[in-house]
């Protein structure tokens, strides 16, 4: 079965800063790739997700690439603020849907210092 | 914004007995997901549900699991006796195509 690793487990970054979290992943038939956002006593809330017919995707400062040949992808915040720490997760599905089961990755906490 | 609900947030048993985690998923939503974390570990996959039957179980979701949704608005997910490892946060997830999760209801199994 399909098998997500993520890297870094902790981040720390100044405000301001960029904050890059990558992950890999085993299933060379996943095709949706989101990432969700987990803020204390929260679920995981999506932030952005990345579909294997699209190399990238930006919301205003976050952005997601994927690599299929070698199977990673990666969130890039920009201009990081302190709300933006949380722990961030990423996930990958097989299929050309966004439904069913998703798979995750181990977490990044990420802190931003004011 | 519509959202998840679960209910309870805290549950305390003690091993053996039985538990239901309740769950209110947005209304127009088809698909149906238990997920669980046990502490320091990833989000893992349970269950899905569509169409009023499980679409899809992970090699967790044991004889010991049952999913239900008894009216048009609760998706439950009963443990019929508890064991200690047990014990993780349990986050339902609804669907039309993202899934959206809701806070979780954190189970401790004693």
């Amino acid at each position: 079965g399909e098998n997500v690793e993520q890297h870094p487990s902790t981040l720390s970054v100044q405000e301001g800063d960029s904050a890059v979290i990558k992950c890999t992943y085993s299933d060379s038939a996943s095709n949706y790739f989101p990432w969700y956002k987990q803020e204390l006593g929260k679920g995981p809330q999506l932030i952005i997700d990345i579909r294997s017919n699209v190399g990238e995707k930006k919301d205003q400062r976050i952005a997601v690439t994927l690599n299929k040949t070698a199977k990673h992808f990666s969130l890039h915040i920009t201009e990081t603020q302190p709300e933006d720490s949380a722990v961030y997760f990423c996930a990958a599905k097989a299929g050309r849907t966004s439904y069913g089961k998703l798979t995750f990755g181990q977490g990044t906490i990420l802190t931003v210092h004011p | 914004e519509p959202e998840v609900t679960q209910t309870p947030s805290h549950q305390v048993t003690q091993m053996g007995q039985e538990v239901i985690l309740r769950c209110v998923p947005i209304s127009n939503h088809l698909y149906f997901y238990w997920y669980r974390q046990i502490l320091g570990q990833k989000v893992e996959f349970l269950v899905s549900f569509y169409n009023n039957e499980i679409s899809e179980k992970s090699e967790i979701f044991d004889d010991q699991f049952s999913v239900e949704r008894p009216d048009g608005s609760n998706f439950t997910l009963k443990i019929r006796s508890t064991k200690l490892e047990d014990s993780a946060m349990y986050f339902c997830a609804s669907s039309v195509e993202t899934q959206y999760f809701g806070p979780g209801t954190r189970l401790l199994v004693l």
